[in-house]
């Protein structure tokens, strides 16, 4: 079946620096969505990606989708303390309504 | 709008006992899907449905039956609970399968011990 993988899987950094994530899916995907669940809390959709090689922007996030449609990234600049928490990735696999959801990344912020 | 409300907050459990977790949705929403997020992990798809009166199976449906009689209500019935089912459960909606994000609820933490 579709997997979905993260990485990395824990990642801290000084508040300020800034932080990565990656999504790699091993089946061509129809689109990507991004969620952030801060601890404790449930998952909040952030954005959606659906064309090959888009990229979007909200605030100190971008979010890209690889030309292959097989993977993604989200990058925070300058990290603030509000971004603590984990960010999943989830995709389709075209026709399918079932959205299979990455691994996480949990990210820390060191004040 | 309240969104996704799901019931109870929190659960214990005695192993072999039965329970129904409850999910609601004022949003009109055709889809609707439960997961379970075990501590440290992503999110494993129970069971989803497409409408009222159609369920089907996720990853990981084993132990678990859901229903759907109404677009509103997606209950997950646990029977003979088992200490693996401990978790955290999710219940979410969206407006259309494909393309459409995931509204969650805030979540059932279930613990059978």
């Amino acid at each position: 079946g579709q997997q979905v993988m993260q990485i990395p899987q824990y990642q801290h950094v000084q508040e300020g620096e800034d932080f990565t994530t990656y999504c790699n899916s091993s089946t061509t995907l129809s689109n990507i969505q991004w969620y952030k669940q801060r601890p404790g809390g449930h998952p909040v959709f952030l954005i959606q990606l659906v064309k090959s090689g888009e990229v979007k922007k909200q605030k100190r996030l971008t979010f890209q989708f690889g030309e292959a449609k097989k993977n993604s990234s989200l990058h925070i600049t300058a990290t603030q303390t509000t971004d603590v928490g984990t960010y999943f990735c989830a995709g389709n696999n075209f026709g399918n309504e079932k959205l299979t959801f990455g691994t996480g990344t949990r990210l820390t912020i060191i004040p | 709008n309240a969104g996704v409300t799901q019931t109870p907050k929190f659960r214990i459990l005695k192993i072999g006992q039965s329970m129904t977790l409850q999910c609601t949705q004022d949003m009109n929403h055709n889809y609707m899907y439960w997961y379970r997020q075990d501590p440290g992990m992503g999110l494993k798809l129970i069971y989803y449905s497409v409408g009222a009166g159609i369920t089907d199976k996720g990853e990981v449906p084993n132990g678990y039956n859901v229903s759907r009689s109404t677009t509103e209500d997606f209950p997950l019935r646990l029977e003979l609970a088992a200490p693996s089912q401990t978790s955290v459960y999710f219940c979410a909606s969206s407006r259309t399968g494909l393309n459409s994000p995931l509204h969650f609820g805030n979540g059932t933490r279930l613990t059978v011990t």
